[in-house]
């Protein structure tokens, strides 16, 4: 059984303070990774891809540890509007819709 | 360019209700996809369809289902309502492999 699995959180963190979390897959054939960001009571936007060698976007790096199955998001110098619920996607190639959502990680970032 | 779109925002319906949502991917792209977001609860794929043709669907009932027209603007539609079927229902289109969303609709079954 397919599963991708984050803390919940939810996250506090004061602003300007940097801060990680991960997501785990159980699927070592997984293929692809995203990052997406669903603020409140909206749809999710995609933040960035996971490449293998980890990329940066701005304040914002990901990584791929595929050894020990999981993905992280580190938020350098986290703003107040980085507040929002991080959502990991992992994609397994091959059949139905091929993609599988984490529940989510809930950061709120405080002044 | 014109992202994904949706319609009604919010639709509120009581149970045994049948609902409509409408969907327009991404001017030129084929596919619609359709999730469901209940509280609580991760993104949960609901149908892809694809020139017209249903190419697969979740783990939901047989009452959930849509189509895709002509011009691959998509419907999904939800017969006999549930209070379970209160959710974000989220269309997508294909960016590389990832989805670009929707704004989605809000349906409340009371």
């Amino acid at each position: 059984r397919k599963e991708v699995e984050q803390d919940p959180g939810p996250f506090n963190v004061p602003e300007g303070a940097t801060v990680a979390f991960n997501c785990t897959y159980s699927n070592s054939a997984s293929q692809s990774f995203f990052w997406y960001r669903q603020d409140c009571r909206k749809e999710p936007k995609l933040l960035m891809s996971v490449y293998s060698s980890g990329n940066e976007d701005g304040r914002f790096t990901a990584q791929l540890n595929r050894a020990s199955q999981y993905i992280s998001l580190l938020i350098r110098d986290s703003k107040l509007s980085d507040s929002a619920t991080y959502l990991c996607v992992v994609i397994e190639g091959g059949g139905a819709d091929g993609l599988t959502f984490g529940k989510g990680t809930h950061l709120i970032i405080q002044p | 360019e014109a992202g994904v779109t949706q319609s009604p925002t919010h639709l509120i319906k009581t149970r045994g209700q049948q609902a409509t949502l409408r969907c327009s991917p991404i001017s030129g792209h084929t596919s619609v996809y359709w999730y469901q977001q209940a509280l609580g609860l991760g993104l949960q794929f609901l149908l892809w369809y694809d020139e017209g043709e249903e190419r697969n669907r979740g783990n939901f009932p047989p009452r959930f289902s849509g189509r895709q027209f002509p011009n691959y603007s998509s419907e999904l539609n939800v017969n006999a309502l549930e209070l379970e079927d209160s959710a974000l229902y989220l269309c997508a289109s294909s960016l590389g492999l990832a989805r670009v969303f929707g704004p989605g609709t809000r349906l409340t079954v009371l």
